[in-house]
């Protein structure tokens, strides 16, 4: 595998569901970050881990619930979700420590909540 | 007035024409400039980066930024079909400042 993988692909869930998106990169980066891609709106920065320490919370709601275990992974934990939350849940990583800018992104998991 | 303003298109143009995309913003305090391109059904890969004001050329890309006028630009240029995705472009303060992304402008390059 190379570059910046995601895992499930697709996803539907109910809004009482609980599911876990990951996130895997290869790059051998220290930064992870998570984003969502809706339509029409742009990319909304959800969160941000560098070097395994989360430095960023964009007044994300609780039922997101990010771990990164090391700075290979990254995970995106769901619950209770809403409709509305219905978007491109996309990965991205970078250099890390003041290199934000050169971020690689995954594919992405298309979430669908009914 | 939203940080990044980008014409979402779509914008449709025949195969061998100059492309223009551009982005404006108000907040003079980014210094790095992005250009993303997103095909459907992946994430964007990063195109053209630049710091501050000037022109980057990339084979038949080129990017540009005029600071004074808060504008940024990206020229494709003998556009090919294979140049049909949503362009983003992205914008930081610093290297340790979170992207400022536009909401991206979709081109279809026709055959």
């Amino acid at each position: 595998e190379t570059g910046v993988t995601q895992t499930p692909r697709h996803l539907v869930m109910g809004m009482t569901n609980k599911k876990s998106l990951k996130c895997e990169q290869h790059l051998g980066h220290n930064a992870m970050y998570w984003y969502k891609q809706s339509a029409k709106k742009p990319l909304e920065l959800m969160f941000v881990y560098n070097f395994k320490e989360q430095t960023e919370n964009n007044s994300v709601p609780s039922r997101f619930s990010p771990e990164c275990p090391n700075s290979s992974h990254l995970f995106l934990h769901l619950h209770t979700l809403q409709p509305e939350d219905s978007a491109l849940y996309l990965c991205a990583s970078s250099q890390g420590g003041s290199t934000y800018n050169e971020q690689f992104f995954g594919p992405g998991t298309r979430l669908t909540v009914l | 007035q939203k940080e990044v303003e980008q014409d979402p298109g779509p914008l449709s143009v025949p195969e061998g024409a100059i492309v223009s995309l551009n982005c404006t913003y108000s907040n003079s305090a980014f210094q790095y400039f992005m250009w993303y391109r997103q095909y459907s059904r992946k994430g964007p890969e990063l195109l053209m980066y630049t710091y501050s004001s000037g022109n980057k050329e990339d084979g038949r890309f080129t990017a540009q930024v005029d600071k004074s006028s808060k504008y940024i630009s990206l020229f494709i240029r003998d556009s090919q079909p294979s140049d049909s995705a949503t362009y983003l472009c992205a914008m930081s303060h610093s290297g340790n400042t979170p992207l400022v992304f536009g909401k991206g402008t979709r081109l279809s390059v026709i055959a």
